[in-house]
């Protein structure tokens, strides 16, 4: 088992409209949890961290986690073609491990 | 904002060569640096962590005698691929935490160098 898992997609939305990224993760110790976004050809740059059960909003993305469930998600609301990334999950037990990203497309 | 940079962005090179890549960290001093390198369409996998002053960790499967790294400064870090052949190529990321930001565990990202071995 992958220890932080990502469908890669892609998800495709339209403008405007909400984007729900999805990720799990294999180990209940792992503290601190965050999102990035990469453009192709670029390297990540951070969206959001989040740390507590429960969301947390930032603008138009909103992080929610589950320790429980071992689930962490990230909502993009009014999606904009500007948006069109991979998005990667990335979860710290004692270091930094990302998923292979989910591939988001905002079509017009 | 944290602002990490790497130099070079790009490089070509030939077969058995070395290359040597910065990361500096730019508004900030970080202790702790890391190493990823990502290949095509995959994701970020972590090499070594660069401590300052002292030996990096390196990552299992990492060569610590190919992939050479030195952090002699709380802002520079330096990553030197010796040898360099062509399945090296690959996308070299550094990140470093700014213990500043209160978020100890959070990590900014250089730009990333591109490297090609022909």
């Amino acid at each position: 088992q992958k220890e932080v898992e990502q469908n890669s997609g892609p998800l495709s939305v339209p403008e405007g409209a909400i984007a729900s990224l999805n990720c799990t993760y294999s180990d209940r110790g792992s503290q601190s949890f965050f999102w990035y976004r990469q453009y192709s050809g670029k390297s990540p740059e951070l969206i959001m961290f989040i740390y507590s059960n429960g969301d947390k909003e930032d603008g138009r993305f909103t992080a929610q986690l589950n320790k429980a469930s071992q689930y962490v998600s990230l909502l993009i609301r009014d999606s904009q073609p500007s948006d069109s990334a991979t998005y990667l999950c990335a979860v710290n037990p004692d270091k930094l491990i990302f998923g292979t990203g989910t591939r988001l497309q905002v079509f017009p | 904002g944290a602002v990490v940079s790497q130099h070079p962005s790009w490089v070509i090179c030939k077969s058995g060569t070395s290359v040597k890549i910065e990361c500096r960290s730019l508004d900030f001093q970080a202790t702790t640096m890391f190493w990823y390198r990502q290949f095509p369409k995959q994701s970020l996998m972590l090499m070594a962590t660069s401590n300052e002053g002292s030996k990096a960790t390196y990552e299992q499967g990492v060569e610590k005698d190919k992939f050479l790294i030195n952090h002699a400064s709380l802002t520079l870090s330096t990553l030197t691929v010796t040898s360099a052949h062509p399945e090296d190529s690959s996308f070299y990321i550094c990140s470093a935490r700014d213990l500043s930001s209160g978020t100890q565990e959070t990590q900014y990202f250089g730009p990333g160098t591109r490297l090609l071995v022909l």
